[in-house]
């Protein structure tokens, strides 16, 4: 079946944009997660939504960052303002639940952002 | 705070040698631990991941991992390298849901 599809694969911006970044996890998967992997950070959690409760968005490292998931199947991650910090890939992952500890997570293949 | 540390940055073995990737862990609570591998511009895929049921786990192309509690480690392991495993390993904690990734260990294979 489908994994988790990422869409661009590649943004290029300029500082001070706004970009916008989709997920579309795997089909009859509750939960979906957002990770950014960059050089000096390594992979870093930003945000998770579970079903129709409200998302953990501990790990989103500004205000300039926010995302949201409608119809509890595809997710858009948004950065205003971007500065050139925000470069890094962007990895979306989802699984079956939340609440399990042992469930895997599905990487999608990560969109490449490059804030010149 | 729960943490992962893998010790080494870049480990280079010969093809047909075994592989040891250490990681070590720190959790308050019964850690859920999970090795994933990244080729390449590649995703993320996982390798294997521990349950509590065992404290030796298999996972896929011949890796396993060994889970010690008196050591907090999760160490993987693989008895014969092979030039596809070339990749980037990372050690990883689930926190409720989420994962706490180690920096990362980079296989080299040599011919």
């Amino acid at each position: 079946g489908a994994g988790v599809s990422q869409s661009p694969s590649n943004k290029v911006t300029e500082k001070g944009k706004d970009v916008e970044l989709r997920c579309d996890p795997i089909s009859g998967h509750t939960a979906l997660y957002w990770y950014r992997q960059s050089l000096g950070q390594g992979l870093e959690f930003l945000i998770y939504f579970q079903g129709n409760s409200a998302p953990d968005k501990s790990g989103l490292p500004s205000d300039r960052f926010s995302a949201e998931r409608t119809g509890g199947s595809v997710s858009t991650l948004t950065i205003q303002r971007t500065q050139q910090e925000d470069s890094a890939v962007y990895l979306c992952a989802s699984s079956l639940t939340q609440a399990g500890s042992y469930n895997e997570q599905f990487f999608g293949p990560g969109t490449r952002l490059t804030v010149l | 705070a729960q943490s992962v540390t893998q010790l080494d940055s870049h480990v280079s073995v010969s093809e047909g040698t075994p592989v040891l990737l250490r990681c070590n862990y720190s959790s308050s609570y019964s850690p859920s631990l999970f090795w994933y591998v990244q080729h390449p511009n590649k995703g993320l895929q996982l390798l294997l991941k521990y349950t509590s049921a065992a404290t030796l786990v298999k996972g896929i192309n011949g890796f396993e991992a060994e889970f010690k509690k008196s050591e907090t480690s999760f160490h993987l392991t693989k008895p014969s390298a092979h030039m596809s495993d070339a990749a980037e390993y990372f050690c990883v904690l689930n926190q409720g849901g989420k994962l706490i990734f180690g920096q990362g260990t980079e296989l080299s294979v040599k011919p």
